[in-house]
């Protein structure tokens, strides 16, 4: 079935640093991948998104290809800030069902 | 333009009572769904409006949840009677256009089932 796979952590990194969050996907079909973004106290908000085969998502230095030969759609960012500790949720639609398929949350914490 | 909003930010009953869920969302928003993450687990999709119609609510646990979306504005979600597996945190999203489109979430509601 319809499936995502991404680190939980927490993963603590220092201001500055490069990041990346795995993310792999099991979908039937050709799905619209979607990075969220959970800041403490607040509710999910989109982050990027990429809807076929090589496209990049971009959005506040966050980056993210939709990968279709590995079903990968990884999260990168080159210089990390305090301000980015957050849960990042991988996601997509498709695969027959109507809502987003949800991974379950990487926890990210920024140290200055 | 007023997000998606939802009401109350957090419940606390007690197993066996009935609570109602609301959201409001972004006005003009023809979609609305629900999702609901349980403490550890994924959140996971529960269902889908077209306006006041029920599109897909193949995520909807059992026969006591029960949603509605009366006139497709405001949507409400009932559980009756609450057990204890229900607590967790309940999200409505919005969205306009085709299925690609983004979704827009409310800050969710916690439901803590004693």
């Amino acid at each position: 079935g319809n499936s995502v796979t991404q680190m939980e952590g927490p993963v603590t990194l220092s201001e500055e640093a490069f990041l990346t969050i795995n993310c792999t996907y099991t979908a039937t079909g050709y799905p619209s991948l979607f990075w969220y973004v959970q800041y403490p106290g607040e509710g999910l908000q989109l982050l990027l998104k990429a809807t076929k085969a090589d496209d990049k998502g971009s959005n506040k230095g966050f980056e993210a290809t939709y990968r279709k030969e590995t079903t990968s759609f990884h999260l990168e960012k080159g210089s990390v800030q305090v301000s980015d500790s957050a849960v990042y949720f991988c996601a997509f639609i498709g695969g027959g069902a109507d809502g987003l398929t949800f991974g379950k949350g990487t926890h990210l914490i920024i140290q200055p | 333009e007023a997000g998606v909003t939802q009401f109350p930010s957090h419940s606390v009953i007690e197993k066996g009572q009935t609570v109602t869920l609301r959201c409001d969302p972004i006005s003009g928003h023809d979609n609305l769904y629900w999702y609901r993450r349980v403490m550890g687990k994924e959140i996971k999709f529960l269902l889908h409006f077209v306006k006041e119609s029920k599109q897909d609510e193949s995520g909807m646990p059992n026969n006591r949840f029960l949603a509605e979306r009366t006139g497709g504005t405001y949507s409400t979600l009932k559980v009756q009677p609450a057990e204890l597996e229900d607590s967790g945190v309940y999200f409505c999203a919005s969205s306009q256009g085709g299925q690609k489109m983004p979704q827009h979430f409310g800050d969710g509601t916690r439901l803590s089932i004693l």
